[in-house]
């Protein structure tokens, strides 16, 4: 159980153009989902938390109108990477609880790496 | 001060030795640890997560809890060359967002 599936596990896109990243949680609802980045040897640096039915909350210093983030279901959350430059190139990572207690694990996606030529 | 800090390492280690992984937390009111286990170029994947005071294991690993001196561990017992990897040490903030360390990385030579 706890699967959570994200897609696509790459992309490759040109500088200026749009990606986006689903969130699926296959086995469970999450009214919550958490987006990560983590760049290279670093460690995971939350984005923003993603809430089904309502507006992301996002962390200092993550613009909101780049990282574009719907949660229109309880099992879908995505992240759309808008106007991609180089600098937004890393390994950006979903996760969700499957219980509604906010000290429960967290279960990851397997990520996706994106590149920005 | 960071919210969670961890020793980047290496850490090296023989296999079949006791890999001793270590962090520390600044928020006192923080109430749920976790370890997570992060291979290269994938996404981390839980290990253990602990809520009291003591010890908690689960197979060759254990997991240490201090709250009074906000001081979390991981123990890896009969070390494998297939627990190499980097291991986060990853807190809930009371604002219930899960903060992670750096990443202490394991080298286990065979």
């Amino acid at each position: 159980g706890a699967v959570v599936s994200q897609h696509p596990s790459w992309v490759i896109c040109k500088s200026g153009t749009s990606v986006k990243i689903e969130c699926r949680s296959l086995d469970f609802q999450a009214t919550t989902m958490f987006w990560y980045r983590q760049f290279p040897k670093q460690s995971l640096m939350l984005m923003a938390t993603s809430n089904e039915g309502s507006k992301a909350t996002y962390e200092q210093g993550v613009e909101k109108d780049k990282f574009l983030i719907n949660h229109a279901s309880l099992t879908l959350s995505t992240l759309t990477v808008t106007s991609a430059h180089p600098e937004d190139s890393s390994f950006y990572i979903c996760s969700a609880r499957v219980s509604g207690d906010y000290n429960s694990p967290l279960h990851f996606g397997n990520g996706t790496r994106l590149t920005v030529t | 001060q960071k919210e969670v800090e961890q020793n980047s390492g290496p850490l090296s280690v023989p296999e079949g030795a006791i890999a001793s992984l270590n962090c520390t937390y600044s928020d006192r009111g923080s109430q749920s640890f976790f370890w997570y286990r992060q291979y290269s170029g994938k996404s981390p994947e839980l290990i253990m997560f602990i809520y009291s005071n003591g010890d908690k294991e689960d197979g060759r690993f254990t997991a240490q809890l201090n709250k009074a001196s906000q001081y979390v561990s991981l123990l890896i017992r009969d070390s494998q060359p297939s627990d190499s990897a980097t291991y986060l040490c990853a807190v809930i903030s009371n604002t219930g967002k899960l903060i992670f360390g750096q990443g202490t990385t394991l080298q286990v030579k065979p």
